[in-house]
């Protein structure tokens, strides 16, 4: 979706690194979530936060943190303690009513 | 607590034919459903969702699906299928009593591949 902005498209992290992952809207929505996919698979919820200032672990939080300081903006970072964080990773919004969700184009991280 | 299943990894089916690909779900209130599809290295797109009314659904690409709450299915559906719907499928659903909040449960997806 043209207004949910994810940067970098694809990054290369050595072991020990930490990596912040960009999540940007212009879209005026409050919920905003991440999403890890691994090959050949489906989604699995990391964070997500329902307003500015607060955010719930999802399913897989261990070694990721994240932030909500503006409505527009929800960083992810995959910090070295997460033992395998070589994958794809999305950020979606979520509409209020309905509640269905829109996806970024996603961001692909390779640890070498 | 809610939960999705996509019985089948993949499917194949040639150009012109019919496709379907398989959801059911299990919900303690009642359900919304979508439907997302992922084409490589790209996010999900939403194709159509349920949320009352018709059962049957009409969405993007001419993609439908179909809600049975009996049978607890919600089955995409595209009467003539091309080579370039060959993709990955998702099926979703949101449980609509208070207690289960805002989320929604992804099924594990289910790869169609069209063969000209």
């Amino acid at each position: 979706d043209g207004g949910i902005t994810q940067s970098p498209k694809y990054l290369f992290r050595k072991e020990g690194q930490n990596v912040t992952l960009s999540c940007e809207q212009n879209l005026n929505h409050d919920a905003m979530y991440w999403y890890r996919q691994d090959p050949g698979q489906g989604l699995r919820l990391i964070y997500y936060s329902q307003i500015v200032n607060d955010f719930q672990k999802g399913d897989i939080a261990e070694g990721y943190s994240v932030s909500r300081e503006k409505k527009e903006s929800f960083p992810l970072t995959v910090t070295s303690a997460q033992k395998n964080p070589t994958a794809f990773y999305l950020c979606a919004i979520q509409t209020s009513g309905t509640g269905e969700l829109f996806f970024g184009e996603g961001s692909r991280l390779t640890v070498l | 607590a809610q939960s999705v299943a996509q019985p089948e990894d993949q499917v194949n089916v040639a150009e012109g034919n019919p496709l379907t690909v398989k959801c059911t779900y299990s919900v303690s209130g009642n359900p919304y459903l979508f439907w997302y599809v992922q084409y490589p290295n790209r996010g999900l797109q939403f194709l159509l969702k349920y949320i009352t009314g018709d059962n049957l659904v009409k969405g993007s690409y001419g993609f439908e699906a179909e809600f049975n709450k009996s049978q607890t299915s919600f089955h995409l559906k595209k009467p003539s299928a091309l080579v370039s719907d060959s993709a990955l499928y998702f099926c979703a659903v949101r449980d609509m009593i208070k207690a289960a909040g805002n989320k929604l449960t992804f099924g594990g997806g289910t790869r169609v591949l069209v063969k000209p």
